[in-house]
């Protein structure tokens, strides 16, 4: 079993709606995770922190966390082109773990 | 530009050759890292530098070789690497070495090694 696993997509949404994307982790003890974005090309870039279950809101992202089921997901409403990229989805327990990323692609 | 300069961005290398990759950062932070990105693969954690001295070496093979003069400044040094060594290495840092708050990433070095 991947300790992090995302779908690897492309994940294809109409400018305008919400992009929901997935992640699940294998580590129980895990205490923080992170949403990266990276543009093709360009480095990761961080974008969303969380430490504990329930939702956080950063402008049109929301990252959304459930420790019991081991699952965390990043939200974008009103997606944008701009907003293709690859999504990386990192957790840290006594390390950090990154998954693949899923590759998102907003058609205009 | 993210804070973190890596050089060169390109490299072409044979695999008797030996080459060195040079990352820069200009945040001040006390952590830096080498990591492996693979196509459709997780980035592969490599080596970590706390304060210039090396706290993680993550099962690296022996043909490479970080060095970390000071906390601004670190080098991955490549002899006889294999064609699966291909990959876009990154270089990033942190403010501390615990882990992951805020890893700044440098722009990245894609390797090719024929």
């Amino acid at each position: 079993q991947k300790e992090v696993e995302q779908n690897s997509g492309p994940l294809s949404v109409p400018e305008g709606a919400i992009a929901s994307l997935n992640c699940t982790y294998s580590d129980r003890g895990s205490q923080s995770f992170f949403w990266y974005r990276q543009y093709s090309g360009k480095s990761p870039e961080l974008i969303m922190s969380i430490y504990s279950n329930g939702d956080k809101e950063d402008g049109r992202f929301t990252a959304q966390l459930n420790k019991a089921s081991q699952y965390v997901s990043l939200l974008i409403r009103d997606s944008q082109p701009s907003d293709s990229a690859t999504y990386l989805c990192a957790v840290n327990g006594n390390k950090l773990v990154f998954g693949a990323g899923t590759i998102l692609r907003v058609k205009s | 530009e993210t804070g973190v300069t890596q050089t060169p961005r390109h490299l072409v290398m044979g695999m008797t050759n030996k080459k060195s990759l040079k990352c820069e950062q200009h945040l001040g932070h006390n952590a830096m890292y080498w990591y492996k990105q693979s196509a459709k693969k997780p980035l592969e954690l490599m080596f970590v530098y706390s304060l210039e001295e090396r706290v993680e070496n993550n099962s690296v093979p022996s043909r490479f070789s970080p060095e970390c003069p000071n906390s601004s400044h670190l080098f991955l040094h490549l002899h006889t690497l294999q064609p699966e060594d291909s990959a876009l290495y990154l270089c990033a840092s942190s403010q501390d070495p615990g882990w992951a708050e805020k890893l700044f990433f440098g722009s990245g070095t894609q390797l090719s090694v024929l």
